[in-house]
């Protein structure tokens, strides 16, 4: 399967609190890529990674990625209401045309 | 800039019938990729068309087609629809499926499809 695997499946938290949520794979891959997908909406481009890369920042996001454990972490810092969402991780094996292969995704929800 | 935009944004249909799904990739942004979600699932690849070529298909049935037009819109049709097509239909674009950037696909908000 080239699909990624999110854990846990939901994760509930307070406001200012951190989230941290995994991925895990079984291919190899060219690079892997976080989506943010809010209630029942498009999803949202987050942060790619790729796959000579070990860690990555964008604002209060952090990615990393262990490619020997064919594995990677997402971890939003300081979390707010509004990061409620459902997050996805895509690996990518880069021969694949652009095809993103999802899993169920981590569905995250921030308490105020 | 527009982003990806897909209509209709709703859609109730009966069994048997057949939809017609439409997506507007961002300009300039020359693959459009169709995925399948159902509820309480991660995103499904459908198709990949690319330079108005199909690219990639997923695992759906043959009832399931798509094109692509010369200005890269692209259209999802669904014949003899069945009730488990109720789903949200997501369209992504990107500049070309074989070079990435920092930035991934593109997603438009998806039309939702309820078969009864």
């Amino acid at each position: 399967s080239q699909q990624g695997e999110e854990d846990p499946q939901a994760l509930s938290i307070q406001e200012g609190e951190n989230a941290t949520m995994n991925c895990s794979y079984k291919t190899s891959i060219n690079n892997l890529q976080w989506y943010r997908q809010n209630s029942g909406r498009g999803l949202v481009h987050l942060i790619l990674i790729r796959s000579n890369e070990r860690e990555k920042h964008s604002g209060r996001l952090r990615v990393t990625l262990d490619t020997s454990k064919k594995s990677s972490s997402l971890l939003i810092t300081a979390s707010r209401a509004a990061d409620t969402a459902s997050y996805f991780c895509a690996p990518d094996r880069g021969s694949t045309l652009g095809r993103l292969y999802f899993g169920r995704g981590t569905q995250l929800t921030v308490w105020p | 800039d527009a982003g990806v935009t897909q209509s209709p944004t709703h859609l109730i249909k009966t069994r048997g019938q057949h939809v017609t799904l439409r997506c507007s990739p961002i300009s300039g942004h020359k693959s459009v990729s169709w995925y399948q979600q159902v509820l309480g699932q991660g995103p499904q690849f459908i198709f990949q068309y690319y330079e108005k070529e199909e690219r990639g298909r997923g695992n759906f049935p043959d009832r399931f087609s798509a094109r692509q037009f010369p200005n890269y819109s692209s259209e999802l049709n669904v014949n003899a629809l069945l009730l488990g097509d109720s789903a949200l239909y997501l369209c992504a674009s990107s500049l070309d499926p074989g070079i990435w950037t920092n930035y991934g696909y593109t997603f438009g908000s998806g039309t939702r499809l309820t078969v009864v």
